[in-house]
């Protein structure tokens, strides 16, 4: 398997603009993740999904954010508009998970978003 | 709420020595899943060891092994017979078995000295 696949690699753009990071989990895997990573706060949690289901959109920042998983095999997360405290490296992570077994957790590598 | 705490930003340790990371967390399950991950400066994250909360036995992998104190709530990472290639930042994660909500700890960057 390709592992998960993220897009882009490197964003930078203009604050105001608004941004589309992409993700395609490892296929099988029902659980999707995205995490925001920056020096300051680490890795933090910004919602995942199961089954294409939100199930806890706890960590997102604000309305600015908003993430869609239309089908099992993508998922989108925007910002809208973006900001330049925006700038950091968001992960996309899938998993199966079910039955009280949650499983490893795969990592994409990351979109570096810089917002100026 | 479920916390992960790791109190040491960065550690060091000399080539072929033995480091203990530590990792402390907060929860009022009882089946739960603890996890070790690696990044290097790639940055790709990477599994190191995991520990499922109802067995007793400390996780084992290779050099990398756990002490997992349930009752303390502690889940130390001991990495023996450092090499260069483990210097990385170091996450401790927990994932509860009911909501599969993974959280992470702030990580301990890991120096590795020749």
């Amino acid at each position: 398997d390709a592992g998960v696949i993220q897009s882009p690699r490197h964003e930078v753009t203009e604050m105001g603009q608004e941004v589309t990071l992409r993700c395609k989990p490892i296929s099988g895997h029902n659980s999707l993740f995205w995490y925001r990573q920056t020096m300051m706060r680490g890795l933090e949690l910004l919602i995942y999904f199961n089954n294409n289901v939100p199930i806890d959109d706890s960590g997102m920042p604000e309305d600015r954010f908003s993430a869609k998983m239309p089908n099992a095999s993508f998922s989108t997360l925007k910002i809208q508009p973006s900001e330049p405290r925006d700038s950091a490296v968001y992960f996309c992570a899938s998993s199966f998970v079910g039955g009280g077994r949650a499983g490893e957790l795969f990592f994409g590598e990351g979109s570096r978003l810089t917002v100026l | 709420a479920q916390t992960v705490t790791q109190s040491q930003p960065e550690m060091s340790v000399q080539e072929a020595e033995t480091v203990t990371l530590s990792c402390t967390y907060d929860t009022s399950e009882s089946d739960y899943y603890l996890f070790w991950y690696k990044q290097p400066p790639s940055r790709q994250m990477i599994l190191v060891i995991r520990q499922e909360a109802y067995k007793q036995q400390n996780a084992t992998e290779n050099r990398f092994s756990v002490n997992f104190q349930k009752a303390a709530k502690s889940f130390s990472l001991k990495i023996s017979d450092s090499q260069l290639g483990d210097a990385a930042m170091y996450f401790c994660a927990y994932s509860s078995s009911g909501t599969y909500k993974y959280i992470f700890g702030t990580g301990t960057r890991l120096k590795v000295l020749a």
